[in-house]
């Protein structure tokens, strides 16, 4: 069974500075998605960014990026330039994928990192 | 709608009672997913329905917890005989299709509390 790991229960960060959440994960697969999504006290989950694992080019979208080390199944989270909207719990990710189906859809969460962004 | 979103936001109940909790998906997507969030804790599957059937329940709990979506975009997660050990928000998301890889897209979730 995947598992994934986030080793750091709680994190901060001083505004307009960068801050690295660490992830990794368990899979037997060779293909496969890696996510991390941000969960603010509204509870609702917002994708950050996505990384699919065939790709060796590290996904990036603005100022969150990933640090993709396939060989060492971890999965990094780079923000730049933090702001105090970033404050939230952010939660890494993974899916299977199989060519022949199976459980495509199927979400297994780390436990998540709750960030601080100080002022 | 714009987003998925769920009803009640907060609901409290009493051991032993029945629950129901509603999910409303983005119009048009096809794939739609519970997931229970115990405290401290990262999402966990439950469910998942592509259109009207269940494809996989495997994460289900127990048979005191059932799900259904009738008419492929509506879905309802239902809990009999609550106990203590329910307690969690439960999370809704869906997606285009449910393909690998899909985006999911959640819903603020119901707390449910039981007594």
């Amino acid at each position: 069974a995947q598992t994934v790991t986030q080793s750091q229960p709680e994190m901060s960060v001083q505004e307009a500075e960068t801050v690295t959440l660490s992830c990794t994960y368990d899979t037997s697969e060779s293909d496969y998605y890696l996510f991390w999504y941000k969960q603010p006290p509204s509870r609702q989950m917002i994708l950050v960014i996505r990384q699919e694992a065939y790709k060796q080019q590290n996904a990036t979208e603005n100022r969150f990026s990933v640090n993709f080390q396939k060989a060492a199944k971890s999965f990094s989270l780079k923000i730049s330039d933090s702001q105090l909207g970033d404050a939230a719990m952010y939660f890494c990710a993974y899916s299977p994928f199989s060519n022949s189906g199976g459980s495509n859809y199927k979400l297994t969460f780390g436990k998540g990192t709750l960030l601080t962004v100080n002022p | 709608g714009a987003g998925v979103s769920q009803t009640p936001s907060n609901k409290v109940t009493e051991k032993g009672k029945y629950v129901e909790l509603r999910c409303d998906p983005i119009s048009g997507h096809t794939a739609l997913y519970w997931y229970r969030q115990s405290l401290g804790q990262g999402p966990e599957f439950l469910i998942y329905f592509q259109g009207t059937g269940a494809a996989d329940d495997s994460g289900l709990p127990n048979d005191r917890f059932f799900a259904v979506r009738p008419e492929g975009s509506v879905s309802t997660l239902k809990i009999q005989r609550t106990e203590r050990g329910d307690s969690a928000v439960y999370l809704c998301a869906s997606s285009s299709s449910g393909g690998a890889g899909d985006t999911q897209y959640f819903g603020p979730g119901t707390r449910l509390t039981v007594l």
